[in-house]
């Protein structure tokens, strides 16, 4: 599986967009992007996947680059409760059993 | 709403101990995992299974077992617990079809072994 990059801290003001980037420059062909989140003490969340298209649901929106090499997870309008850390991984897709490794992930913190 | 539960939020047990972790999903998910998390060493998968009776080890197999009886229950057993084993461990599910891999998490036991 791919490995991505995240920047290790953003602030961000309630209310407003939270934009968290991700590189994964390596990703091949078969593999998706999935964003999950970890609020403290808490078990992981999924968020959102994607392959090559964006994608929405009602957490997220997820922008992957046309090249697929990185992509950007939005939060439209961040409340203090999506404080967390949030990771960006990249799996291949299929029915293998997917096992999930976070790497360190992006603090985002919202403030009033 | 999909729904991954654990029996306990916070264990304390001592050395020795057997210790038990229930994980309960009621999404009919063919696969489940046991991970535990520490500071610094993230996400660490000790087992999984992929349908009833069926269990792979992980990474970190030593030390522990697990059962799966019921496709909606997965259980880690800690047959003499140590306190190396102090951690936060984390249960979770996943559909076996599709293309998709997303799992969904419980919330966690936090376990202190004394």
């Amino acid at each position: 599986d791919a490995k991505t990059t995240q920047p290790p801290s953003m602030d961000c003001a309630e209310g407003r967009a939270a934009n968290l980037p991700c590189n994964h420059s390596t990703i091949s062909g078969n593999e998706y992007v999935y964003w999950y989140r970890q609020i403290h003490s808490q078990g992981p969340q999924y968020i959102i996947h994607g392959l090559k298209n964006n994608e929405t649901n009602e957490m997220a929106s997820l922008i992957i680059t046309e090249d697929r090499k990185s992509s950007t997870l939005i939060l439209p309008h961040a409340t203090l409760r999506d404080t967390a850390v949030y990771y960006c991984i990249v799996l291949a897709g299929g029915t293998s059993y997917g096992k999930l490794t976070f790497g360190q992930g992006t603090i985002l913190t919202v403030h009033p | 709403d999909v729904k991954v539960t654990q029996s306990s939020r916070y264990l304390v047990k001592r050395t020795g101990e057997k210790v038990f972790l229930e994980c309960v999903q009621d999404m009919d998910h063919e696969n489940m995992f046991w991970y535990r998390q520490d500071p610094g060493l993230g996400l660490r998968l000790i087992y999984f299974s992929y349908d009833v009776k069926m269990k792979e080890k992980g990474d970190i197999p030593e030390g522990y077992s697990v059962s799966r009886e019921k496709k909606e229950r997965f259980s880690l057993i800690l047959e003499s617990a140590s306190t190396n084993q102090t951690s936060m461990y984390l249960c979770a599910s996943r559909a076996q079809a599709g293309g998709s891999r997303e799992q969904y998490f419980g919330p966690g036991t936090r376990l202190t072994v004394t």
